[in-house]
């Protein structure tokens, strides 16, 4: 079975704080990972893709890749309350895509 | 707009009688798909249809069904609910395979008793 693990959190920081968000994985094969944010009783949406070694950046959102060491992380510079959600790592896993159980954000005021 | 429709949004039910789920997508999309999400477990994929008429077991597939008669919908039936399927459900699309951007329905939280 190819998992993607997530810390379940929950994950609290304070306004205006980095909140980092970690993500490992199984298959060495996988190429491309989703970060996805689910609010509370809403469905999921794709924030962040990432495909090559290293660092992404969009906005206050920047994905981070290696390879070598299995493990994905989501990085939110200056978090907002409007950041509170659930963030869903995946990775895609022949046909499909396989989804991690979520870490819980909690942007306190 | 591009988007993913499920019906209904909520729906209690008794165990054993049959229902629906329908979900339709105007995207053109030929990959699409169904999760069930349950605390502390994530989205578990219960069935996906790469195209029409192609339909193949995910993860958890047991007590449920697919068809994938139009490209657009792709319904999940309970042929007999019981209350171990009381979970949130989500129809997702992509473009052409799963690897690529998901789209989601609005979700359906469905309760057996």
């Amino acid at each position: 079975q190819k998992e993607v693990e997530q810390n379940s959190g929950p994950l609290s920081v304070p306004e205006g704080a980095i909140a980092s968000l970690n993500c490992t994985y199984s298959d060495r094969g996988s190429q491309s990972f989703f970060w996805y944010r689910q609010y509370s009783g809403k469905s999921p949406e794709l924030i962040m893709f990432i495909y090559s070694n290293g660092d992404k950046e969009d906005g206050r959102f920047t994905a981070q890749l290696n390879k070598a060491s299995q493990y994905v992380s989501l990085l939110i510079r200056d978090s907002q309350p409007s950041d509170s959600a659930t963030y869903l790592c995946a990775a895609p896993n022949n046909n499909d895509m396989r989804f991690g159980a979520g870490t819980r954000l909690t942007v306190k005021p | 707009e591009a988007q993913v429709t499920q019906n209904p949004r909520y729906l209690i039910t008794v165990t054993g009688k049959k229902l629906t789920v329908t979900c339709s997508q105007n995207m053109n999309h030929e990959y699409m798909s169904w999760y069930r999400q349950d605390p502390g477990l994530g989205l578990r994929q219960i069935y996906y249809s790469m195209n029409v008429e192609v339909t193949d077991k995910g993860d958890v597939p047991e007590g449920y069904k697919v068809s994938r008669k139009e490209k657009r919908n792709f319904p999940l039936i309970l042929e007999s609910p019981s209350p171990n399927q009381t979970s949130l459900y989500f129809c997702a699309s992509s473009l052409y395979r799963g690897n690529t951007e998901a789209f989601f329905g609005q979700g359906t939280r469905l309760t057996v008793v």
